[in-house]
């Protein structure tokens, strides 16, 4: 069965400080997609990740992928409390695509 | 219209009714998508269209259909609403060709009681 899981499934955090999620998949797909979402609100893009080794960073967001190990991680630094949401990947291509089942981050202040 | 619109917001329904969830796209992607979310289970493909013409069924098929007539539309319809199809509707549309990201709309909440 083709999965994609992620953890944690719940993390609480504290401005300021850096936490790593992690994104385990296997599927046989190299593209792997992050994704924000706000409570009650759709889906918005992050970052899409399309090789071994590849890295994306927009503010206190970095996402980066090992095809090898079949994992992704979106790193948090200085985490601030306009990044509480949920932190979805996904993974596959050509139409299929499989979510992970979300991060929930609370960033306390 | 910008993006992706969906229709309607929020509906409660019978259980044993038909419903047609409605969805249109303004940025000439060929590929159209729906989704459930269930609190835990994360997003889960249901149908999933590549072209105008064609339709593809995902994770969890049973109960929905889908038709694709043109690019711009791709409407989900329950042909007899059950209490378990209650969930929040995301359709999306990518791309066919480069990152392949996908765009969600803004989603429809439906109760089936």
């Amino acid at each position: 069965e083709l999965k994609v899981e992620q953890n944690p499934l719940f993390l609480s955090m504290q401005e300021g400080k850096n936490y790593t999620i992690y994104c385990n998949y296997s599927t046989t797909s190299d593209r792997l997609y992050w994704y924000r979402q706000d409570p009650g609100k759709s889906l918005e893009s992050l970052f899409v990740l399309l090789s071994n080794g590849a890295v994306k960073q927009e503010g206190r967001l970095m996402a980066s992928l090992d095809t090898k190990a079949r994992l992704s991680t979106l790193h948090i630094t200085a985490a601030v409390h306009d990044l509480s949401a949920t932190y979805f990947c996904a993974s596959g291509g050509t139409y299929k695509y499989i979510f992970g089942t979300g991060t929930r981050l609370k960033v306390l202040a | 219209i910008a993006g992706i619109t969906q229709a309607p917001t929020s509906q409660i329904l019978a259980a044993g009714r038909r419903m047609t969830l409605r969805c249109t796209q303004d940025m000439r992607h060929n590929a159209m998508y729906w989704y459930r979310q269930d609190l835990g289970l994360g997003l889960r493909l249901i149908h999933y269209s590549n072209t105008a013409g064609t339709t593809g069924k995902g994770e969890v098929p049973d109960g929905y259909s889908v038709s694709r007539a043109n690019t711009d539309d791709f409407p989900l319809t329950l042909a007899s609403a059950v209490p378990s199809q209650t969930s929040v509707y995301f359709c999306a549309s990518s791309a066919t060709s480069g990152y392949n990201e996908q765009f969600f709309g803004p989603g429809t909440r439906l109760t089936v009681l």
